[in-house]
């Protein structure tokens, strides 16, 4: 079975600072990942999302992620937050061979943005 | 591209009622998701039509749920005899048809998502 696991529920960055939100899957065999990020009231957007190729994936807003398989994560980074990113963030894993579309999700990474 | 659109976005019912929830997709898109998301978590799976067939269905959607897409574009969402467990935000996605082994059809776009209120 597939899981997605992201170990901080929030994170407190200032305003300029970089941003690193983690992202840790299980699953069997090669995985496609994605991020989407949820702001309040509102459905969920994506951010990028990794296939195959490039282990590094520029998304938008200035998010890029890096695939590592050999420690099976997909961490978010951001170089300069702004207050606008502050939001709900969601990583998903789903097989990238036959089977279901249906991606499991993490339960997310709140961002606070201080001033 | 107007985007996916969800009808109501908020919902406030008692215990025992019936509510039915609303989706239009992105037109072109052949696939429909639903999902349910309770606070602080993400997004779990509920059921996903392929046109009009229903393809996948979740162990969480007990049989006082139940969905539709009869003409393979809107989608329904019903739930009987509602419990206060069932509140939370139901999100509805699409996506297109895309090449096997990915590309654009596994990009799912998500509407803004229906809030229910079960007292």
């Amino acid at each position: 079975a597939q899981s997605v696991t992201q170990p901080d529920i929030h994170i407190t960055v200032s305003e300029g600072a970089s941003l690193e939100l983690r992202c840790n899957y299980s699953y069997g065999a090669t995985p496609y990942l994605f991020w989407y990020v949820q702001s309040p009231g509102q459905g969920l957007q994506l951010l990028l999302k990794y296939f195959s190729g490039d282990t590094l994936v520029q998304g938008i807003k200035g998010f890029e992620a890096e695939f590592k398989r050999s420690q099976s994560s997909f961490n978010l980074r951001k170089p300069s937050v702004h207050w606008s990113d502050a939001a709900e963030y969601f990583c998903a894993v789903r097989g990238a061979s036959g089977g279901s579309y249906i991606p499991t999700f993490g339960r997310g990474t709140s961002l606070i943005v201080h001033p | 591209d107007t985007g996916v659109s969800q009808d109501p976005r908020h919902k406030i019912t008692k215990r025992g009622q019936n509510v039915t929830f609303r989706c239009d997709p992105i037109s072109e898109h052949n696939r429909l998701y639903w999902y349910r998301q309770t606070l602080g978590q993400g997004p779990e799976f509920l059921t996903y039509f392929q046109n009009e067939a229903q393809l996948e269905k979740s162990r969480l959607l007990s049989d006082r749920f139940s969905a539709e897409r009869p003409k393979g574009s809107f989608s329904t969402l019903e739930i009987q005899r509602t419990e206060q467990g069932d509140s939370a935000m139901y999100l509805c996605a699409s996506s297109p048809r895309g090449a096997v082994g990915g590309g654009r059809g596994d990009t799912q776009y998500f509407g803004p998502g229906t809030r229910l209120t079960v007292l």
